[in-house]
């Protein structure tokens, strides 16, 4: 069973607009949330984080937003770049538990030109 | 640094044979973890060690698999015997720290497995 559901496997967008990435969740332990970019042919890599205690996390172009009632957080990419093209992970862990991160099957987003 | 480290970068192995896969977490991490992405599952852990101790090994999926951490700098998860449902990417990440919520993960570039 999912535990961290990325329901969108594609999106496409053009150079200039927002791009939106949303992740839902069903463990309520769930209480730190981090976004993975990944290239093809390379591991995924770290772009931004959110705590529970917070709504929102800023940094450059990518805002991530969290819903704690609807166990839903989005990623927002302003402006999109070609160079954002990548997929997106979704993930999240449960402080307390002291479990490893638990992440989405992803979304691949394509940004063009 | 150079990052995380595995091995091989690709693998084509028969139905029934052992595979190795290896790995060199970046020095001074304490904890490793073992990933697997497929298309039907996405990123799944397989397993994690803290200071070289096996912490979860749940999401092992058969007695086939195995892992192994005999020091700080070294793992290996071998698959004996193969199966062709085994085809994936494998990835080995490590972190800083003795918890793992809060810890980023720093990834190697992973092991395409190909199971014939």
């Amino acid at each position: 069973d999912q535990q961290v559901k990325q329901n969108s496997p594609s999106l496409s967008v053009q150079e200039g607009r927002i791009s939106i990435l949303n992740c839902d969740y069903t463990n309520s332990m769930f209480d730190y949330f981090l976004w993975y970019k990944k290239y093809p042919a390379e591991g995924p890599t770290f772009l931004i984080s959110i705590s529970s205690i917070k709504d929102k996390n800023e940094d450059g172009r990518f805002t991530v937003f969290l819903n704690k009632s609807a166990k839903h957080l989005s990623l927002h990419i302003v402006p999109s770049q070609p160079g954002d093209s990548a997929v997106y992970f979704c993930a999240a862990s449960a402080d307390g538990a002291g479990t490893a991160l638990i992440f989405g099957k992803g979304t691949t987003l394509s940004v063009s030109s | 640094d150079a990052g995380v480290i595995q091995s091989p970068r690709h693998e084509v192995t028969e139905m029934g044979q052992e595979v190795t896969l290896r790995c060199k977490p970046i020095s001074g991490h304490n904890s490793l973890f073992w990933y697997r992405q497929t298309m039907m599952r996405g990123l799944e852990l397989l397993i994690y060690f803290n200071n070289n101790v096996p912490i979860d090994d749940s999401g092992m999926p058969e007695d086939r698999f195995s892992a192994k951490m005999p020091n700080a700098s070294f793992s290996t998860l071998k698959i004996q015997p193969s199966e062709p449902r085994d085809s994936a990417v494998y990835f080995c990440a490590s972190s800083f720290g003795a918890t793992t919520s809060n810890e980023k993960l720093f990834f190697g570039s992973g092991t395409q497995l190909s199971v014939l």
